[in-house]
């Protein structure tokens, strides 16, 4: 059964410190999302890709974040330095990138804590 | 600015009876609409669509109704099950964007037995 897979599930870490969290999208899926839950947001988006070429990336705070696709079966984002208030759940989300009407696949998330 | 809008953060049903989720949208070039459901430390999964050009869709217990000209769709389950509890995100997208969802809020169903 083909899954978006999320490492790590879970990461505790102090303020300033760097954060990697890493997605491997669905085989052949060529559209990679990353979103981010909180309470008060909903699910933001931040970026996304299409094709390993990202395409909107207006959601994140260009100063500490970055995502990137190496390749085709990784997707990383990194926030440096991390801040309290970027405590959320981060989600990578796939899709086949063929049409307008198609769902995404999305991973189980990272549950981050910056304390 | 948030273009997809769920204004009941919660929402607690009879086990049997409908529920009935709302959304409501901004963005008028929105014309394909989702709905996820989402448990704990689970990721959204994909429940049922819409497309602008229906105003209604149906698969089993969910059916999704789309009325354009107020910007509003809603979801019915019917009947409602205890396994249905979870956080339900409303998303929509529009033509040519990418295939980026815009997600509401979210709302959560409790289902009693």
């Amino acid at each position: 059964d083909a899954r978006v897979t999320q490492t790590p599930r879970h990461k505790v870490t102090e303020m300033g410190q760097e954060v990697t969290m890493r997605c491997q999208p669905i085989l052949g899926h060529n559209t990679v999302f990353w979103y981010r839950q909180t309470m008060m947001q909903g699910l933001e988006l931040l970026a996304y890709f299409r094709n390993r070429a990202p395409l909107d990336d207006s959601g994140m705070p260009k100063d500490r974040f970055s995502a990137e696709m190496p390749d085709a079966t990784l997707a990383t984002l990194k926030i440096q330095p991390s801040e309290p208030r970027d405590s959320a759940v981060y989600f990578c989300a796939s899709g086949p990138g063929q049409s307008t009407n198609e769902k995404l696949f999305f991973g189980s998330g990272t549950q981050l804590s910056v304390l | 600015d948030q273009q997809v809008k769920q204004n009941s953060p919660s929402l607690s049903v009879q086990e049997g009876r409908i529920s009935i989720l709302n959304c409501d949208y901004t963005n008028s070039m929105f014309d394909y609409f989702l709905w996820y459901k989402k448990y704990p430390a689970e990721g959204p999964t994909f429940l049922i669509s819409i497309s602008s050009i229906k105003d209604k869709n149906e698969d089993g217990r969910f059916t999704v109704f789309l009325n354009k000209s107020a910007k509003h769709l809603s979801l019915h389950i019917v009947p409602s099950q205890p396994g249905d509890s979870a956080v339900y995100f409303c998303a929509a997208t529009p033509a040519n964007s990418g295939y980026a969802l815009n997600f509401g809020k979210g709302t959560s169903l409790l289902v009693t037995p």
